[in-house]
Order: structure tokens, then C-alpha cells, then sequence
């Protein structure tokens, strides 16, 4: 069964850096592109980084683009997000997703999400 | 500019059906497409990938009633037999050279 778990989440004041990270399961993770998408309070779903099998292609939205960094772990199991910078429209629930082998940036599985909370 | 449109809203009475729409925008009409569903206080779940020739795969255990289908820019979600636990938003996704789209998606009310 694939499974993402998201941890990482949490309070933090603008301008403050937090690290989430995405535990896989149930797959060959080092065989999947993956993804960070998040759905600020009430709001729709925004994404907002990718990440190739072997790193070699990486890519962010515009609106986190120079503060966010993604990575993975293929030894570990494991996706990354760096964020610095955090600014209040940060605030979001952020899901860990993979993508759907062969078919492009496609996403086929969710995690359940971690909140982050960018508040003074 | 890859952009997809949804309706913010649909409404269907339990057991019958509903087809939900998600537009491309103008030279996008070859892409393919996924729907998400999200039921309240939950994540999203994928449902199927859709294609421009209206073939479509879905996602492990989703049920018969959920259907795709293609129109030149335009892709469906068929939902029969409604049930209760299909109040969800629904969400469809694509992707570009170096982007991720989803569209803003459509709240589905069941009667």
C-alpha cells in the first residue's frame, strides 16, 4: 500500500525557516517524481514544487520561488522542503504527492498533509 | 498560458447523476488531465487520469459510478448514483513544461 507521511509542520513567526519532510511507503520511491501542493484555509489547491527521480529536474511556482528549496532522500525514503522566508500567505496545509509513472507531472497519491502556521 | 477552468459550484439530487466540467485553455486541447477528490476535513484522493480521446484509467478503488470522458478542451466527471459521501470538492490537474496547474475547483452538493 503507498503511503506518504508529512511531518514538519508547525508554528512559526514571518520571516522564520521550517523543514517539512515526506516518508514513502509501499513503492519504489527512487522511481517516482514527486511533489509539494498546498491548500491555504478555505482555499483551493495551489502547487507549488517538483522534484524528478533522480533530482535532475526541479521546479517551484513563482510565489515560493527563491525561498523554497525541495530534495529527497531516495537511501531514506524521503521528500524534503526547505522553506525560508515564510511569509503570513504561507500559511496552508502542505501535501506530499506522487506522480503517476509515465505520465508526466501527474499526480496519483497524496499524503495527509501537515499545517504551517506563519503568524506573529 | 496553461490555465484550467472549473465551475465553483454544482448541485444533484442522491442517486441521481452529475457531470462536472474542467476547460483547457486555447492550444492546450491535446492534454491530458487528472481529477482529485477532496471530502471534507480530508485530503485530496485521486480518482483517474483522463485523456484528450476520452480513455481514462482510474485510481485503486474507485468505484464504477466515477466516469471521464472528452470533448475537444473540455473534460468531464460523470458521478452516478450519487451518494452522500460524493459531497466533495473536485479538483482537475495538469501539467506543463515546468509547472503543476490545478483548477480552482468545483464544491459538488448532493441534495
Amino acid at each position: 500500500e503507498v503511503q506518504l507521511v508529512e511531518s514538519g509542520g508547525g508554528l512559526v513567526k514571518p520571516g522564520g525557516s521550517l523543514r517539512l519532510s515526506c516518508a514513502a511507503s509501499g513503492f519504489t520511491f527512487s522511481s517516482y517524481s514527486m511533489n509539494w501542493v498546498r491548500q491555504a484555509p478555505g482555499k483551493g489547491l495551489e502547487w507549488v514544487s517538483s522534484i524528478s527521480s533522480s533530482s535532475s529536474y526541479i521546479y517551484y511556482a513563482d510565489s515560493v520561488k527563491g525561498r523554497f528549496t525541495i530534495s529527497r532522500d531516495n537511501a531514506k525514503n524521503s521528500l524534503y522542503l526547505q522553506m525560508n522566508s515564510l511569509r503570513a500567505e504561507d500559511t496552508a496545509v502542505y501535501y506530499c504527492a506522487r506522480c503517476r509513472r509515465g505520465s508526466g507531472w501527474l499526480i496519483d497519491y497524496w499524503g495527509q498533509g501537515t499545517l504551517v502556521t506563519v503568524s506573529s | 498560458q496553461l490555465v484550467l477552468t472549473q465551475s465553483p459550484s454544482a448541485s444533484a439530487s442522491l442517486g441521481a447523476s452529475v457531470k462536472l466540467t474542467c476547460t483547457l485553455s486555447s492550444g492546450h486541447s491535446s492534454y491530458a488531465i487528472a481529477w482529485h477528490q477532496q471530502q471534507p476535513e480530508k485530503g485530496p484522493r485521486y480518482l483517474m487520469k483522463l485523456n484528450s480521446d476520452g480513455s481514462h484509467s482510474k485510481g485503486d478503488g474507485i468505484p464504477d459510478r466515477f466516469s471521464g470522458s472528452s470533448s475537444g478542451a473540455e473534460r468531464y466527471l460523470t458521478i452516478s448514483s450519487l451518494q452522500s459521501e460524493d459531497e466533495a470538492d473536485y479538483y482537475c490537474q495538469t501539467w506543463g513544461t515546468g509547472s503543476v496547474v490545478f483548477g480552482g475547483g468545483t464544491k459538488l452538493t448532493v441534495l
